[in-house]
């Protein structure tokens, strides 16, 4: 158990509302990844944290902000949901980022009517 | 990263063991092999990673190719909670995030 919690766990929503997901640890390791999962694709990188206050963007950022004001909390918005957007988020942390391993959150599935 | 095939699905049974394929003939010589499976409604999770030589941890055991362009996962003795989809990923050292592809569905039949 890597000590990883993602908020809400289940979220319906409808489309043009801003929607924030948390993904909070408790191990104080440096790096911190969004993914989203979507049925006929693996997960894909939306955006990623080597830091606080340092993020970058992932292959699939656009729609997308993220913010990490303290180690422990990495947050993805979604400033106006559409439809595109529903999909099963993960969030996952590394210890030392390139090349390492990474431990996955249980994810938040998001429906956006 | 360098992309991988993998069997769509395969299918054991309970006790016996499973050898899953992963091939990638593109692989460069910075590129680690990665093992995650994901189990139904869960997060992804690790289960081994190596560079050349044959791996072994409590969960498999990563046989590698002489000339990397093909790795096995080996689960010895397969049970019901291993039946998940399993993601061969070629990491290299210098990438951020890991690149899924779709995996194998391993199915366990009692």
């Amino acid at each position: 158990d890597a000590g990883i919690t993602q908020s809400p766990r289940h979220k319906v929503t409808e489309t043009g509302t801003p929607v924030t997901l948390r993904c909070h640890q408790t191990e104080n390791h440096r790096y911190m990844y969004w993914y989203r999962q979507d049925p006929g694709h693996g997960l894909r990188l939306i955006h990623y944290s080597y830091g606080v206050k340092d993020t970058d963007k992932g292959e699939v950022s656009d729609g997308y902000s993220v913010s990490r004001s303290k180690t422990e909390d990495f947050l993805l918005t979604l400033e106006s949901a559409t439809s595109s957007q529903t999909s099963v988020y993960f969030c996952a942390i590394s210890v030392s980022g390139s090349g390492d391993t990474q431990y996955f959150g249980p994810g938040t599935r998001l429906t956006v009517l | 990263d360098a992309k991988t095939t993998q069997p769509n699905s395969m299918e054991s049974n309970e006790e016996e063991p499973v050898h899953l394929p992963c091939n990638h003939s593109t692989i460069s010589g910075t590129d680690y092999i990665h093992w995650y499976r994901q189990l139904p409604s869960q997060g992804p999770e690790y289960v081994i990673h190596g560079l050349t030589s044959n791996v072994n941890n409590r969960m498999a055991s990563l046989a590698i190719a002489e000339d990397r362009k093909s790795s096995t996962l080996i689960l010895h003795r397969a049970t019901l909670r291993d039946a998940a989809v399993y993601y061969c990923i070629l990491r290299d050292i210098r990438a951020d995030g890991l690149t899924f592809g779709k995996g194998t569905h391993l199915i366990i039949q009692p």
